[in-house]
């Protein structure tokens, strides 16, 4: 079975801080991994996705991802926060036991402070 | 704007009632999925259609049916209604369902409410 988990329900930084957004899957076949946006009363957006390749990944906004296989891991960074970056973001693996559906962690809602 | 559009954008209604919850997915996307946002659950899979078929089912209860019409928009239909059903469903879209990698683009989401 896969799984994700999202290491924080809430993450809170200065404008101009770093970003660290944790996230660790379970898989037992080589995972697809996703991460999402959900800005309030909006649908969520991909920021970003692993596949095969470089581990190394970049997204929208500034955003990149660094998958591990060693750890487990697809934490989402930023080198300096904004104040727009607040919102709710969801790793997701995708799911082989559900067809191509997406497995969601619980999400970590991000602050940015000025 | 993701391109795919669901409606009602709210939806207030009562125990024991039934509700259709509409979503049209991009141009061209053949592939479409529900899932539910609640506090308790947070986001999960209930079903995906592929160009017209049930492709692949996940934590959907036997109260909720949804279908694939031809033109290829959906509908999730919600019956029996409980308090527990109160929450965001959300309609994605894929161009076909078979990749593990293709990007989903998500709808706005319908919020329901149960009282």
């Amino acid at each position: 079975a896969q799984s994700v988990t999202q290491l924080g329900s809430h993450v809170s930084v200065s404008e101009g801080a770093l970003v660290l957004l944790r996230c660790n899957y379970s898989s037992s076949v080589p995972p697809y991994l996703f991460w999402y946006v959900q800005y309030p009363n909006q649908g969520l957006q991909l920021l970003l996705k692993y596949t095969t390749g470089a581990t190394l990944v970049k997204g929208i906004n500034g955003f990149e991802a660094e998958f591990k296989k060693s750890e487990t891991s697809f934490h989402l960074t930023k080198p300096s926060a904004h104040m727009s970056d607040a919102a709710e973001y969801f790793c997701a693996v995708s799911g082989y036991q559900a067809g191509t559906a997406l497995i969601f962690g619980k999400g970590t809602t991000l602050s940015v402070s000025s | 704007d993701s391109g795919v559009t669901q409606t009602p954008k709210h939806l207030i209604t009562a125990t024991g009632q039934r509700v259709t919850l509409r979503c049209s997915p991009r141009s061209g996307d053949l592939s479409v999925y529900w899932y539910q946002q609640s506090l308790d659950q947070g986001l999960q899979f209930l079903i995906q259609y592929y160009n017209g078929e049930e492709r692949a089912k996940g934590n959907i209860l036997e109260r909720f049916s949804a279908q694939q019409f031809p033109d290829l928009h959906s509908e999730l239909n919600l019956s029996s209604l409980e308090l527990g059903d109160s929450a965001l469903y959300f309609c994605a879209s894929s161009v076909e369902g078979t990749t593990f990698y293709n990007e989903q683009f998500f709808g706005p989401g319908t919020r329901l409410t149960v009282l």
